[in-house]
C-alpha cells in the first residue's frame, strides 16, 4: 500500500482564490510528521509547512495551511489568495517514527496551475 | 551561505560507464540522503546516512553505492550506469525529526 496518496492528476485554480491540494497517508505509526514541499519548473524543492501528528492545532505558514485530519489520515495543504508564483508541482510527504532511522515518504506529486 | 551542493548539475553517461555524483553540506547536519525523481513517481529514497561511517539503504539502491567518510559529503556512485537510471537526483540533509533541505538536482542521462 502507498505511505503516501495524491490522486488529483492536475489542478487550475484563478489568481486570489484559495486552492486545496489533498492528501492521504497511511502509517500504524502513533509518531509521524507531514510535509508539504513546492517544486517549481527550476527544479529546486522548497519547504512549505510542517504538521506533527501529536500537534492539537493545524499549521500555518503565511498563506499555506494543512487541515490536519488525523482520523481520516489526511493532510491537505490549503493555499489562501493564490499567486501566479503558486504555479509548480507540490510534493506531501511523511516522517515515520522518531529519531535516526526514521526516513521521509513522498507522494507522487500534484501539479497546480494558476490562473490570470 | 551555500547550504546544500550538488555537482554535476548535468551528465550524460554510456551504458556501462561508472561516476560520481557529489554532495556537499555546510549546515553542519547530521542526517543526509539521495533521491531520484522520476515522472509520475514522485522522489523515492535511494541510500541515506545518519553520520559519518553510517550508512543505509532506501527504498531504490540497487546499482547505487555511498559512502560518508565526513560530516559534510555524501557522494552517490553509480558503478555500471544503466538507461533505467536516467533521472533527477537529489542530495538532501537535515535533523532527523525536521524537514530536509535539499540541493538544486542532478540530471543524468544514461544511453
Amino acid at each position: 500500500a502507498q505511505k503516501i496518496t495524491q490522486t488529483q492528476p492536475g489542478m487550475f485554480v484563478q489568481e486570489k482564490e484559495a486552492v486545496t491540494l489533498d492528501c492521504t497517508y497511511d502509517t500504524s505509526d502513533p509518531s509521524y510528521g507531514l510535509f508539504w514541499y513546492k517544486q517549481p519548473s527550476s527544479g529546486e524543492m522548497i519547504f512549505l509547512i510542517y504538521q506533527g501528528s501529536y500537534d492539537q492545532q493545524n499549521a500555518t505558514e503565511g498563506r499555506y495551511s494543512l487541515n490536519f485530519q488525523k482520523a481520516r489520515k489526511s493532510a491537505n495543504l490549503v493555499i489562501s489568495a493564490s499567486q501566479l508564483g503558486d504555479s509548480a508541482m507540490y510534493f506531501c510527504a511523511m516522517r515515520e517514527g522518531a529519531g535516526a532511522n526514521s526516513k521521509l515518504t513522498f507522494g507522487k506529486g500534484i501539479t497546480l496551475s494558476v490562473r490570470p | 551561505n551555500a547550504g546544500v551542493t550538488q555537482t554535476p548539475k548535468f551528465q550524460v553517461l554510456k551504458t556501462g560507464q561508472s561516476m560520481t555524483l557529489q554532495c556537499a553540506q555546510d549546515m553542519n547536519h547530521e542526517y543526509m540522503s539521495w533521491y531520484r525523481q522520476d515522472p509520475g513517481m514522485g522522489l523515492r529514497l535511494i541510500h541515506y546516512s545518519v553520520g559519518a561511517g553510517i550508512t543505509d539503504q532506501g527504498e531504490v539502491p540497487n546499482g547505487y553505492n555511498v559512502s560518508r567518510s565526513t560530516t559534510e559529503d555524501f557522494p552517490l556512485r553509480l558503478l555500471s550506469a544503466a538507461p533505467s537510471q536516467t533521472s533527477v537526483y537529489f542530495c538532501a540533509t537535515g535533523w532527523y525529526t525536521g524537514e530536509l533541505f535539499f540541493g538544486e538536482g542532478s540530471r543524468l542521462t544514461v544511453l
